[in-house]
């Protein structure tokens, strides 16, 4: 059971304009969501966050939206750069079995052309 | 470096042998994590540590894996009699931020080769 779904497993744009890299949710525990970007033979590395409590968080060229009705949240990047291609992961944080986790979507490989 | 460290990078065996993964937290962060990475997958959680306390185990973590964190410190996974199934990246995150802001800091991870 994928509780976090990123249906688009790759995704190509032109640099200089918007991507938009989507997540869905079906846990309705989940209250803290991430973004994880990861190059190959690298660890994947925090991008951004938001709290289940906002609907929005911006952090420089990065923002993501939280739609809880939804079970969707998604990533922005504006305008985007070649040096962003890489593996985009969505994970959400829950406490479950007496311990805190992230669970992981399966990613979005997003390339940026020049 | 102060980030989290994972070693060796590489790992090639044979099936049946043993092999232990070494990782190396943040200093200052007292819960350890273990995750494997299969290809088109994401990371999956196997284990988690709050100082030297194992608290919870994946049940993707069969008998045939252990892990320790002694001291608190340093954590290590072992594979008993490896099998070709457990080829995967396997990845290290730690972090101290207090739930749910559970931001993780991932090692660049160990990747498992069994022939």
């Amino acid at each position: 059971d994928q509780q976090v779904k990123q249906n688009s497993p790759s995704l190509s744009v032109q640099e200089g304009r918007i991507s938009i890299l989507n997540c869905d949710y079906t846990n309705s525990m989940f209250d803290y969501f991430l973004w994880y970007k990861k190059y190959p033979a690298e660890g994947p590395t925090f991008l951004i966050s938001i709290s289940s409590i906002k609907d929005k968080n911006e952090d420089g060229r990065f923002t993501v939206f939280l739609n809880k009705s939804a079970k969707h949240l998604s990533l922005h990047i504006v305008p985007s750069q070649p040096g962003d291609s890489a593996v985009y992961f969505c994970a959400a944080s829950v406490w479950e079995g007496g311990s805190e986790k992230l669970v992981f979507g399966k990613g979005t490989k997003l390339t940026v052309n020049p | 470096d102060t980030g989290v460290s994972q070693d060796p990078r590489h790992k090639i065996t044979k099936r049946g042998q043993n092999v232990t993964f070494r990782c190396d937290p943040i200093s200052e962060h007292n819960r350890l994590y273990w995750y494997r990475q299969t290809l088109g997958q994401g990371p999956e959680f196997l284990t988690y540590f709050q100082n030297e306390a194992q608290l919870e185990k994946s049940r993707l973590l069969s008998d045939r894996f252990s892990a320790e964190r002694p001291k608190g410190s340093f954590s290590t996974l072992e594979i008993q009699r490896t099998e070709q199934g457990d080829s995967a990246m396997y990845l290290c995150a730690s972090t101290v931020g207090q739930y749910p802001r559970n931001i993780q800091y991932f090692g660049a991870g160990t990747r498992l080769s069994v022939l």
